[in-house]
C-alpha cells in the first residue's frame, strides 16, 4: 500500500531556511517521478518542483527557482524539500506526491501525503 | 504556462442528480508522445487531493464508475451521474503535458 508522510513543516521568520521530508513506503521512490505541491491557504493547488525517477530532470516552479532544491535518499526512501530565503508568500501546506513510474506521464501525481503546514512571518 | 479554467466555480446538486464541470486549457495538452495528460482530483473538506482520473478518461483504482471523464485538445469534461453525499469537496483539473504543470482555480461542489 503506498504510502506518504511528510514532515518539517513550522513557523519560520522570513529569509530563513527549512527542510522537508517525504517517507515513502509501499513502492520505491527510485522508479518514479516525485513531486511537491502546495496549497496556500484557501487557495488553489500549485506544483512547487518534480524530480525524474533517474534523477536526471529536476523542475521548478519560477515563484521558487534559486531557493528551494528537491532531492532524494533512495537508501531510505525519502524525498525532500530545502527551501531557503523563504518568504512570506511560500506560506502554504505542502503536499509530497508521487509521480508515474518512470517517464510515461511522469508529470501527472497519483498517491499524496497528508501534507505538512509551512507559516514564513514575522 | 498553460492556464487551466473551469466552470462553474460554485456548483450546487441535488442527491442523485447529475453534475458536470468543465475545464479548458489555453493549449493544446496533446503530448508528443500522442498522449493528454489531463488528470482530475477530488479534495474533501480537510484532505489532501485524491486523483480521480487520468489521460482524460481514465478511473483511478477505487473510484466508483459514477465518476466519467471526457475531452480532447483544449476541452475537458468530468462528469459525475448521480451526486452522493461523500461527493462534496472541490475538483481540480490538471494538466502533467507541460511543465510547469498547471491546475483549475477549481469547483467546490456542495449539496443543495
Amino acid at each position: 500500500q503506498v504510502q506518504l508522510v511528510e514532515s518539517g513543516g513550522d513557523v519560520v521568520q522570513p529569509g530563513r531556511s527549512l527542510r522537508l521530508s517525504c517517507a515513502a513506503s509501499g513502492f520505491s521512490i527510485n522508479t518514479h517521478a516525485m513531486h511537491w505541491v502546495r496549497q496556500a491557504p484557501g487557495k488553489g493547488l500549485e506544483g512547487v518542483t518534480v524530480i525524474s525517477y533517474d534523477e536526471k530532470n529536476k523542475y521548478y516552479a519560477d515563484s521558487v527557482k534559486g531557493r528551494f532544491t528537491i532531492s532524494r535518499d533512495n537508501s531510505k526512501n525519502t524525498l525532500y524539500l530545502q527551501m531557503n530565503s523563504l518568504r512570506p508568500e511560500d506560506t502554504a501546506v505542502y503536499y509530497c506526491a508521487r509521480g508515474a513510474f518512470q517517464y510515461f506521464d511522469w508529470l501527472s501525481p497519483d498517491y499524496w501525503g497528508q501534507g505538512t503546514l509551512v507559516t514564513v512571518s514575522s | 504556462d498553460i492556464v487551466m479554467t473551469q466552470s462553474p466555480l460554485s456548483l450546487p446538486v441535488t442527491l442523485g442528480q447529475p453534475a458536470s464541470i468543465s475545464c479548458k486549457s489555453s493549449q493544446s495538452l496533446v503530448h508528443s508522445d500522442g498522449n493528454t495528460y489531463l488528470n482530475w482530483f477530488q479534495q474533501r473538506p480537510g484532505q489532501s487531493p485524491r486523483r480521480l482520473i487520468y489521460r482524460v478518461s481514465n478511473r483511478d483504482s477505487g473510484v466508483p464508475d459514477r465518476f466519467s471523464g471526457s475531452g480532447s485538445g483544449t476541452d475537458f469534461t468530468l462528469q459525475i451521474s448521480r451526486v452522493e453525499a461523500e461527493d462534496v469537496g472541490v475538483y481540480y483539473c490538471m494538466q502533467g503535458t507541460h511543465w510547469p504543470v498547471t491546475f483549475g482555480q477549481g469547483t467546490k461542489l456542495e449539496i443543495k
